[in-house]
């Protein structure tokens, strides 16, 4: 199973709304990634886990909060979102975070619409 | 962190073959990668070098790495109208976790 699996597909929420975007794999990975992609703009690192444990924030608003509650599942949390929140939110795993070649497998995506 | 730099349209017509250009930041990135992005879908793995080499072929796919220059190069050989899509060069960056840093992509375009 070389899959990253990514729900919802779709999430459309009012700027009161608090929702989860919820991202599994099942291949043993120990590092797993948040991405945000705005249209035609390259994917932005939000969030790095390692072994269940946060390592890296790119200054990302308190509004989004990580969680990786095990090592196959990793959750991002929104309260109260801005409509410029609004983008495509990508879910990736890696083998490790290592220097040798472990391929970056990344979900679908989860297309987010804040009103 | 610094970019990832891409140029961001090119137009070809099908049967040519198409270069996209990237410039990279990070001279300690192991691997290079390319990812394509059909309208609407999400990120495919197209292709990535390691960083010692110079040239990696795969089918219609040739990537040149000058190490020197931080320059990375796809060749799409015989573009086909299937190959318009917004290209995507990245870097993996040891000090965001190995994470990808992405180019800002190429949109190929590609006429009959």
């Amino acid at each position: 199973d070389t899959e990253v699996t990514q729900t919802p597909k779709h999430l459309v929420m009012g700027m009161t709304n608090k929702k989860s975007l919820k991202c599994e794999q099942h291949m043993g990975h120990r590092a797993m990634y948040w991405y945000k992609q705005k249209a035609k703009k390259p994917p932005e690192l939000m969030f790095v886990y390692s072994y269940e444990k946060l390592s890296i924030n790119e200054s990302v608003p308190s509004r989004f909060s990580p969680e990786c509650p095990n090592s196959s599942l990793l959750n991002l949390h929104l309260h109260a979102l801005q409509p410029e929140d609004s983008a495509l939110y990508l879910c990736a795993s890696r083998a490790s975070g290592g220097l040798s070649y472990n391929e970056q497998f990344f979900g679908p995506g989860t297309r987010l619409t804040v009103l | 962190g610094e970019d990832v730099e891409q140029s961001l349209f090119l137009s070809v017509r099908e049967g040519d073959s198409s270069v996209i250009n990237c410039t990279y930041t990070d001279s300690s990135s192991t691997y290079l990668y390319w990812y394509k992005q059909e309208p609407g879908a999400g990120l495919q793995l197209l292709t990535y070098i390691f960083s010692n080499m110079d040239m990696k072929q795969d089918q219609r796919l040739t990537v040149l790495l000058n190490k020197k220059d931080k320059h990375l190069s796809l060749r799409i050989a015989d573009t086909q109208t299937g190959d318009s899509a917004i290209y995507f060069c990245a870097e993996n960056r040891v000090q965001a976790g190995t994470a990808l840093i992405f180019g800002k992509g190429t949109t190929l375009s590609v006429s009959s």
